[in-house]
């Protein structure tokens, strides 16, 4: 069944501590990506890869990180240094440039 | 930068009326334009992808035109269901560039 998993589906974390949310694909698409989404806004996006081991930043990157070190795989750490990071966190690919977007059911996290 | 909105926020029919969504951008240098369903605490669903050389695009009771030089989309759905109701999404891809541009969403509510 091709799809994309995104774990755990609720997450609850403490400030200060850093938080790793999982993106695993078996589209076997080469773009990935992160997004962020608040109530009423539009999705903003944090990092996307285009091809393994490579990786850029998004509109919101500072207090993230990921990697990229395999093509189905694509996890987003949630540092201490983000400001904000209580959201729903959705996870993306797309098989080629210009094609369209397929989404997991994302994370939602929230930090007290 | 690119500005997407969606107007209104929200909206409520009773069941069987024609839904209309609207979607507008600023900058008409985009390659396409995609609709997207998001239901409740889920990850978002492609319903159409327009090309900037199109006008419209259909599937099933869905329609969506395309007017890029005035920079506005509008998602038509006949017939309108309970099962319709859910958040609707618009998001442009420009030229050259992988970032999409998401509006806030509009929130349908179909009443039986």
């Amino acid at each position: 069944d091709g799809g994309i998993t995104q774990s755990p589906k609720y997450l609850f974390r403490k400030e200060g501590q850093n938080v790793t949310l999982s993106c695993e694909q078996n589209l076997n698409h080469d773009a990935m990506y992160w997004y962020r989404q608040d109530p009423g806004q539009g999705l903003r996006l944090i990092y996307y890869s285009q091809i393994v081991n490579d990786f850029q930043k998004g509109d919101i990157a500072e207090g993230y990180s990921v990697s990229r070190e395999k093509k189905e795989s694509f996890p987003l750490t949630v540092t201490s240094a983000q400001k904000n990071p209580t959201a729903f966190y959705l996870c993306a690919t797309q098989d080629s440039a210009y094609s369209p977007l397929h989404f997991g059911n994302g994370t939602r996290l929230t930090v007290t | 930068k690119q500005e997407v909105t969606q107007i209104p926020a929200a909206l409520s029919v009773p069941e069987g009326e024609n839904l209309v969504l609207n979607c507008s951008f600023t900058d008409s240098a985009i390659y396409n334009l995609q609709w997207f369903r998001q239901d409740p605490g889920k990850g978002l669903t492609s319903l159409l992808l327009i090309q900037s050389s199109q006008r419209e695009q259909t599937s099933g009771r869905l329609n969506a035109s395309l007017d890029k030089s005035s920079g506005r989309s509008t998602l038509y759905i006949a017939a309108s269901q309970p099962g319709d109701s859910a958040t609707y999404l618009c998001a442009v891809e420009p030229v050259n560039d992988y970032k999409l541009s998401f509006g806030a969403g509009t929130t349908v509510t179909v009443r039986a």
